[in-house]
């Protein structure tokens, strides 16, 4: 099965307020991970990244929470809009090899409420 | 957009048959990395080429295979098609700094019937 997962396949909030989406990995020895939004139609659009130095990175209205002592990884969306309806994906990478293959969650679907 | 380009958007093939797929990477970008989406599921990777060579390969059949160009595009065959490729097949180019950071097209839909 995928090493990365996430906690809720569905998330549905109101416009304006905070979204908070989770992520677990299993693979220890990953050291980079990556947020991306897909709109329908459409391909996966680069959000955040974040490397296991780090436990948080801030964005444009996003933040990237890392805690790697429980394999966690959390995105954050302030003053949600309507515009940010997607499905969101989380994947993980260990650097050093030879290529760099993403492995991708099956993904969490935010619905923002007008 | 990523300046990522794939032909065609949708495609339709019957079993049995052979499929070609085709990506421009963002100038600039001397790797190219498929992806599978299925219906529901995030991508999966199928393989990666960065100058002309084949990179790294997932979980996939030798049926597919690619091939990248001297000016870094890339295809993507798929022999004897079955009904579970029907998918979503998802491009993206990466390169220079940041090499993890991958650049997505916006994919070919591919319906096997």
């Amino acid at each position: 099965g995928e090493s990365v997962g996430l906690h809720l396949p569905t998330l549905s909030v109101q416009e304006g307020d905070n979204s908070i989406i989770n992520c677990a990995y299993s693979n220890s020895a990953s050291d980079y991970f990556i947020w991306y939004k897909q709109e329908s139609g459409k391909g996966p659009q680069f959000i955040i990244d974040i490397r296991s130095n780090m436990d948080k990175r801030q964005g444009q209205r996003v933040t990237v929470l890392l805690n790697k002592t429980v394999k966690h990884l959390s995105l954050q969306i302030a003053a949600t809009q309507p515009g940010d309806s997607a499905v969101y994906f989380c994947a993980e990478n260990v650097s050093g090899g030879s290529n760099y293959k993403l492995t991708f969650g099956k993904g969490t679907l935010l619905t923002v409420n007008p | 957009e990523t300046g990522v380009t794939q032909s065609p958007t949708h495609l339709i093939k019957t079993r049995g048959q052979q499929v070609t797929l085709r990506c421009s990477s963002q100038s600039g970008h001397n790797t190219v990395s498929w992806y599978q989406q299925a219906l529901g599921q995030g991508p999966q990777f199928i393989f990666q080429y960065y100058r002309e060579e084949e990179n790294g390969r997932g979980n996939f059949p030798p049926r597919f295979s690619g091939l990248q160009f001297p000016n870094y595009s890339s295809e993507l065959n798929v022999n004897a098609l079955e009904l579970d490729d029907s998918a979503l097949y998802l491009c993206a180019s990466s390169g220079g700094q940041g090499t993890e950071k991958l650049f997505f097209g916006s994919g070919t839909q591919l319906s096997v019937l």
